[in-house]
C-alpha cells in the first residue's frame, strides 16, 4: 500500500522568501507524485507532476519539485513567494499500473505574511 | 470547456436523514474519485471508479455509505441516516488518465 507524508502541516514564512514543502511517500513500486493548491473555499487544482523524465519537475505559479527516487521523497519549492501563495498543499502518489487510486499527504498550509 | 461540477454545493441535513451527493465529471473522462476532507484530517479516499471496472470502495467508512456511476459518467454519494461525523466537505474528482480534476466540492453539515 501506498502512503504519503508531509512532515510540516503548518509552515510560516514572509512574502519573498524562499519556501520548501516536504513530502516524502512510502511505496514498493515505481509511483507517479503530484503536487495539489487548495486556496480558501475552493477545489484542488494541481500544481505540478512527475510521471517520467527529468526528476526536476516545473509547475505553474513558479514552483518546481524533484523527484529523488532513493530518499522517496519529492519535495515542493519555490525561490520566492507571494501573499497569493498562502493556501493548503496537497502531495499525492499514485500507482502507475492501469488501476489505482491517488493517495493524498494530510496537507502542508503555507502562511505567507507581509 | 466545463469542469468537474458538484451539486449541491451546500447542504444541512438533520441527523438520521439521507443525502445524497451528485458529481458530473468531465466528458471523457475515466475514472472518477471521491473524497472526504475533514478539519486536519486531509483529503480521506471513499471510492475510485475505472471505466467499466468494479469499483475500489476500500475507503467506504460504513455500510451507509454507498456511490454509483450511472453510464460512466454522472456519480452519486449516498450516506444514509446521517451521523454528526458524516459532517465534512465531500469532494469529487475526474481523470483521464492520471492527473485528477476536482469539483468545488460539496460541504454537508449534519445537524
Amino acid at each position: 500500500a501506498q502512503s504519503v507524508t508531509q512532515l510540516d502541516s503548518q509552515v510560516p514564512v514572509f512574502e519573498e522568501a524562499p519556501v520548501e514543502l516536504r513530502c516524502n511517500y512510502s511505496s514498493s513500486v515505481s509511483v507517479y507524485l503530484f503536487w495539489y493548491v487548495q486556496y480558501p473555499n475552493q477545489g484542488l487544482q494541481l500544481l505540478l507532476k512527475y510521471l517520467s523524465g527529468s526528476t526536476l519537475v516545473k509547475g505553474i505559479n513558479g514552483f518546481e519539485a524533484e523527484f529523488n527516487k532513493s530518499q522517496t521523497s519529492f519535495h515542493l519549492r519555490k525561490p520566492s513567494v507571494h501573499i497569493s501563495d498562502t493556501a493548503e498543499y496537497f502531495c499525492a502518489v499514485s500507482d502507475p499500473s492501469g488501476y489505482s487510486t491517488l493517495t493524498f499527504g494530510k496537507g502542508t498550509m503555507l502562511l505567507v505574511s507581509p | 470547456g466545463a469542469g468537474v461540477s458538484q451539486s449541491p454545493s451546500n447542504k444541512v441535513t438533520e441527523k438520521g436523514k439521507d443525502v445524497e451527493l451528485r458529481c458530473d465529471p468531465i466528458s471523457g473522462h475515466t475514472a472518477l474519485y471521491w473524497y472526504r476532507q475533514s478539519l486536519g484530517q486531509g483529503l480521506e479516499f471513499l471510492i475510485y471508479f475505472q471505466g467499466n471496472s468494479a469499483p475500489d470502495k476500500s475507503g467506504l467508512p460504513s455500510d451507509r455509505f454507498s456511490a454509483e456511476r450511472t453510464g460512466g459518467s454522472v456519480s452519486t454519494l449516498t450516506i444514509q441516516r446521517t451521523q454528526q461525523e458524516d459532517s465534512a466537505v465531500y469532494l469529487c474528482a475526474s481523470s483521464p488518465d492520471r492527473e485528477a480534476f476536482f469539483g468545488q466540492g460539496t460541504r454537508l453539515t449534519v445537524v
